[in-house]
């Protein structure tokens, strides 16, 4: 079964440091998501790519956040500094082409806890 | 106000009821998908919808596009069936994808 793969699974790290996760999506899909999800927020989109590029990244702090797609394999979120209030499950998901609507496919997830 | 809501946020029934997880929307949107989260679980999606009805086992979606609404029913509701429920639009005018809050389902033994 193809699947969506993020590590790590589970990060703990203290604040100040540099947190980087990572997504591959399902081969073929152009579409791919980053979430948080949170006891208080629930899941909140952090930014989407199609094709590689960034669509939108406005629900991402600029100052620390960073996403990235090096390449149709690999999508990456950075944190840098990271703070305690990042602490959260981030998701990535991928979708085929959007004119076909295709399902979402989401990974395990990444469990940040930032000390 | 959010973009989509959820109703009822929590909802607690006994085994074998018939359950029902109401979603509004008020962005125009290309797909509906209905999602499923177990505690300390990863999201499963269960349907995506963009017109009519679609019917997996005992899960059943609904959607009507003039009214934007969607509804979840579970039928013959189990204790496996203890998750929650996550409604997302795929807006049509740039293909964000809109969560709702989701819904937790308690079934009881």
């Amino acid at each position: 079964d193809a699947r969506v793969t993020q590590t790590p699974r589970h990060k703990v790290t203290e604040m100040g440091q540099e947190v980087t996760m990572r997504c591959q999506p399902i081969l073929g899909h152009n579409t791919v998501f980053w979430y948080r999800q949170t006891m208080m927020q629930g899941l909140e989109l952090l930014a989407y790519f199609r094709n590689r590029a960034p669509l939108d990244d406005s629900g991402m702090p600029k100052d620390r956040f960073s996403a990235e797609m090096p390449d149709a394999t690999l999508a990456t979120l950075k944190i840098q500094p990271s703070e305690p209030r990042d602490s959260a499950v981030y998701f990535c998901a991928s979708g085929g082409l959007a004119v076909y609507n295709s399902p979402l496919h989401f990974g395990n997830g990444t469990r940040l806890t930032v000390t | 106000k959010n973009e989509v809501e959820q109703s009822p946020q929590n909802l607690t029934a006994q085994e074998g009821e018939f359950i029902t997880i109401n979603c509004s929307y008020s962005v125009g949107i290309s797909a509906l998908h209905w999602l499923q989260q177990h505690p300390g679980g990863g999201i499963v999606s269960l349907f995506m919808l963009s017109s009519g009805k679609k019917k997996h086992g005992r899960l059943i979606a609904t959607i009507n596009i003039q009214e934007k609404h969607s509804s979840l029913h579970i039928t013959a509701s189990h204790p496996r069936d203890s998750a929650v429920y996550i409604c997302a639009v795929r807006s049509n005018r740039d293909d964000k994808i809109i969560f709702g809050k989701g819904t937790r389902l308690h079934i009881l033994p």
